[in-house]
């Protein structure tokens, strides 16, 4: 079973910060929070991950709470290609590469 | 760098069948990933490959099987098909062993139909 919780549904108008929560209360000390994205009808694609700092790329920022339980992906200017399913998901310590996909948000940009 | 490539695209086979599905891993990675997505469910993991040995399996019957290649290209098979099998068969690559926390890199996916 998938070890985060996420909102079924989140709507953000274009241009706009969308942030996008997460819930991962049995989070391990080893375990890092991933996040991934999909676009209808492609692969998962990955964006961020971080272990309890917080972490910027290209693409998103990664804020993690200082207990770790919890953690918000922000997308700072949304736009209608940010339209996808996110994916948070907690990395098992030790076993490797498998990654748990729960059911992830559905983020809707609106124009 | 062509990235993670699948074949074929969409397959419709009928129940009973056996199907194999193919991955390319993306250039320089060594570890593959296969992934089942029901419609309007996330991926489900099946299995990984390094070093052309399965290193980890999901909860998946052993009518799903796997192979890597020397060249780290895989391949997944799934014997008697059911109806439940039609899904997006998903693969994914990464680089390093098994214990690493790189990120993995997927493919556009098998649209797998069972009639």
């Amino acid at each position: 079973d998938a070890k985060t919780t996420q909102p079924t549904s989140m709507d953000c108008a274009e241009g706009r910060a969308a942030n996008l929560p997460c819930n991962h209360s049995t989070i391990s000390g080893n375990e890092y929070v991933y996040w991934y994205r999909q676009i209808h009808s492609q692969g998962p694609q990955y964006i961020i991950h971080g272990l309890k700092n917080n972490e910027t790329n290209e693409m998103a920022s990664l804020i993690i709470t200082e207990d770790r339980k919890s953690s918000t992906l922000i997308l700072p200017h949304a736009t209608l290609r940010d339209t996808a399913v996110y994916y948070c998901i907690v990395r098992p310590g030790g076993e490797g590469g498998k990654l748990i996909f729960g059911q992830g948000t559905e983020l809707s940009v609106k124009p | 760098d062509a990235g993670v490539t699948q074949s074929p695209t969409h397959l419709i086979k009928t129940r009973g069948q056996q199907v194999t599905l193919r991955c390319s891993p993306k250039s320089g990675h060594d570890t593959v990933s296969w992934y089942q997505q029901a419609l309007g469910q996330g991926p489900q993991f099946i299995f990984q490959y390094y070093e052309e040995e399965e290193r980890q399996r999901g909860n998946f019957p052993d009518r799903f099987s796997g192979h890597q290649f020397p060249n780290y290209s895989s391949e997944l098979n799934v014997n008697a098909l059911l109806l439940g099998d039609s899904a997006l068969y998903l693969c994914a690559s990464s680089s390093g062993q098994v214990s690493s926390y790189n990120e993995q890199f997927f493919g556009p996916g098998t649209r797998l139909t069972v009639l």
